[in-house]
């Protein structure tokens, strides 16, 4: 079955660029959404958006508004990995990243484990 | 953007007990809506798809409901194993949103 592992730094400073990537095991990358959801420590999740795989090319994206600006989500299919970038962060972006893949426009599943990113100087 | 309303957002049962969790969209979202259980420290895992579907694998007690703007968790026979938050989420356009959460505790 499909595993998603999430890896990068676990601190990061201010103002730099939060860089994670995900590892895709056990199935094919397409066609499917692979997704980044963000929580907060306590708090709800958040959708941060997700890149589309189709066959031997990536699709398009989608991003949260309230993140638009800072976010970046690429693939890289020959190594089965997609990643995230999100730049000029601040303390309220420490939370545990999530990456997940979307079926359709039906559900997420699987999710990885998640992995705590904390922004500290 | 969609608002999803989760209700309650704590509640605590007996095992045993029928527990009802309710979603509310802002606007009309078809049967775009998916459940999700959170164990402490876990990583959420999806219950139910497409407002009623259960996913493969996941016990029968977990049923979904509504379409529309209204949706209902709901749990037949509280066990323990059921501690957790509980997360809908709109999939039915962007950007998608999750539900507050309604966390479980066992009396």
């Amino acid at each position: 079955q499909v595993q998603l592992q999430e890896s990068g730094p676990g601190l990061v400073k201010p103002s730099e660029t939060l860089s994670l990537t995900c590892t895709v095991s056990g199935g094919s990358i397409s066609p499917y959404y692979w997704t980044w959801i963000r929580q907060p420590p306590g708090k709800g999740l958040e959708w941060i958006g997700y890149i589309y795989v189709s066959g031997s090319t990536s699709g398009g994206t989608n991003y949260s508004p309230s993140l638009k600006s800072r976010v970046s989500i690429s693939v890289d299919m020959s190594k089965k990995q997609f990643s995230l970038k999100l730049s000029s962060v601040t303390a309220a972006d420490t939370a545990v990243y999530y990456c997940a893949r979307r079926v359709g426009a039906t559900r997420i599943d699987p999710w990885g484990q998640g992995t705590l990113v904390t922004v500290s100087s | 953007a969609i608002q999803m309303t989760q209700s309650p957002s704590s509640l605590s049962a007996s095992v045993g007990d029928r527990v009802t969790i309710t979603c509310r969209a802002s606007q009309g979202i078809r049967n775009d809506l998916s459940w999700y259980q959170q164990r402490p420290g876990k990583a959420p895992k999806l219950l139910i798809y497409a407002a009623s579907s259960l996913q493969s694998g996941v016990p029968s007690r977990f049923s979904g409901s509504g379409s529309g703007t209204d949706f209902t968790l709901t749990i037949s026979s509280l066990q323990p194993e059921d501690l957790a938050t509980y997360y809908c989420l709109q999939d039915y356009n962007y950007p998608l949103a999750f539900g507050g959460g309604t966390k479980v505790a066992i009396k």
